[in-house]
């Protein structure tokens, strides 16, 4: 059983569109995290989720919004995409902060 | 916060000995220190986690100095399947804050 999954692994789509990423855990963590990795590899938290509230919210655009209709599931749509949205998105769960597991990630590449 | 740095690439021998060492001169009181490793084209997977002296698991150990500026992941006897990046993280806050290092890529060679 996969712990953490996402859909789509690989997204390509045009600058302007809105896209959403999905993720869902079956570990019954409380919280679930939003990470995006550049190409330079650099790994910046987005968003995190605590039983369905946000608790982070790191200076992200807010083009970017993240979505958790549970406390498994947490999604993050994406409005007007632009070039430099382009990246690795992680989707993350854990019991608090110190051991999260994280998903296979996905491609994102904007044109 | 606490910005940590650590060494950009690493390369080693199977069966050595390596050590990473990352630099935390701000950590706060109630911080503490994980470690994570990624291959490519996978998400992280957690290593190891430590607020002070030593800890120590079934993959690694993790060393904590007295101040708490640096801690060091040593990975005993590498083999080819270490060869990794690896990110050194900073739990701030009590959660309200997540940073994670620059990674260090390991190279392990036969």
């Amino acid at each position: 059983d996969t712990a953490v999954s996402q859909t789509p692994k690989y997204l390509v789509t045009q600058m302007g569109n809105d896209k959403s990423i999905k993720c869902e855990q079956n570990l019954g963590h409380d919280t679930m995290y939003w990470y995006k990795q550049d190409s330079k590899k650099f790994l910046k938290i987005m968003f995190s989720y605590n039983n369905k509230e946000l608790i982070i919210n790191e200076t992200v655009p807010n083009r970017f919004s993240p979505k958790s209709p549970d406390k498994a599931h947490l999604n993050l749509h994406i409005n007007s995409l632009e070039l430099g949205d382009s990246a690795v998105y992680f989707c993350a769960s854990g019991v608090g902060s110190y051991e999260q597991y994280f998903g296979p990630g996905t491609r994102l590449t904007v044109t | 916060l606490a910005k940590t740095t650590q060494p950009i690439s690493m390369d080693s021998y199977e069966g050595q000995e390596v050590n990473i060492t990352c630099s935390h001169n701000n950590i706060a009181t109630n911080d503490y220190i994980t470690w994570y490793q990624q291959f490519p084209s996978q998400g992280p997977r957690f290593i190891i986690q430590g607020y002070k002296t030593k800890v120590t698991n079934e993959v690694a150990s993790l060393f904590i100095p007295a101040d708490r500026k640096s801690s060091t992941l040593s990975l005993p006897r590498v083999s080819l399947s270490d060869t990794a990046v690896y990110y050194c993280l900073v739990v701030e806050g009590g959660f309200q804050k997540l940073v994670f290092g620059t990674g260090t890529r390991l190279l392990v060679s036969p």
